[in-house]
């Protein structure tokens, strides 16, 4: 069973910094592209951050590029989102996906909520 | 950058009616295309990739459609589970795009 455990959400004040962390299992995680994508309170889903199985690609969304760094660690299973600078527009449940060359963006986890504010 | 432009942005139904919602693509994303769904506080649930085959264990009351720039989702027979928001994705290329979302609520 596939399965994709965010942590590291929280409160923070801005211009703060924030690590992310997803922990998988039940599938090849060496394999598989990953992704984060945010949803803003009540707004809808924007993608943020992907990186290559191998882990050598990145690719950011204009809106974080320069704060955000994306990294996994394929020994571990986990995928890292570092987070710079926060904002308060940065404020959103972050996900995190695994994205199939076949099947799309097909799991997804539960989402950590991240909060800027002072 | 790939433009995902979804709509109606929202549609109020009855239980058993047909629904359909489209989303055009700025570019030719061939069938790169998927569907999810999703229910308050909750993470998105995917529905269909490659725009018209079903992930494992959905329902065939939701049919994909279209390729190119194109696209629609179907669903059959509204239920009472199926009121939620629901989000078309290009992943032909990074950065992979979402449309703006379709909210159907109930009549």
């Amino acid at each position: 069973e596939v399965r994709l455990l965010e942590s590291g959400g929280g409160l923070v004040q801005p211009g703060g910094s924030l690590r992310l962390s997803c922990a998988a299992s039940g599938f090849t995680f060496n394999n598989y592209d990953m992704i984060w994508v945010r949803q803003a309170p009540g707004k809808g889903l924007e993608w943020v951050s992907g990186i290559s199985g191998s882990g050598g690609s990145t690719y950011y969304a204009d809106s974080v590029k320069g704060r955000f760094a994306i990294s996994r660690d394929n020994s571990k299973k986990m995928l890292d989102l570092l987070m710079n600078n926060l904002r308060a527009e940065d404020t959103a449940v972050y996900f995190c996906a695994k994205v199939s060359s076949n099947y799309g963006t097909d799991y997804w986890g539960q989402g950590t909520l991240v909060t800027v504010s002072s | 950058d790939i433009q995902m432009t979804q709509s109606p942005s929202s549609l109020s139904a009855s239980v058993g009616d047909r629904v359909t919602i489209t989303c055009r693509a700025s570019q030719d994303i061939s069938n790169y295309l998927a569907w999810f769904q999703q229910k308050p506080g909750k993470a998105p649930k995917s529905l269909i990739y490659a725009a018209s085959s079903l992930q494992s264990g959905v329902p065939s009351k939701f049919s994909g459609s279209g390729s190119g720039t194109d696209f629609t989702l179907t669903i059959s027979s509204l239920q009472p589970e199926d009121f939620a928001t629901y989000y078309c994705q290009q992943y032909s290329t990074y950065p992979l795009t979402f449309g703006g979302g379709t909210k159907v609520e109930i009549k």
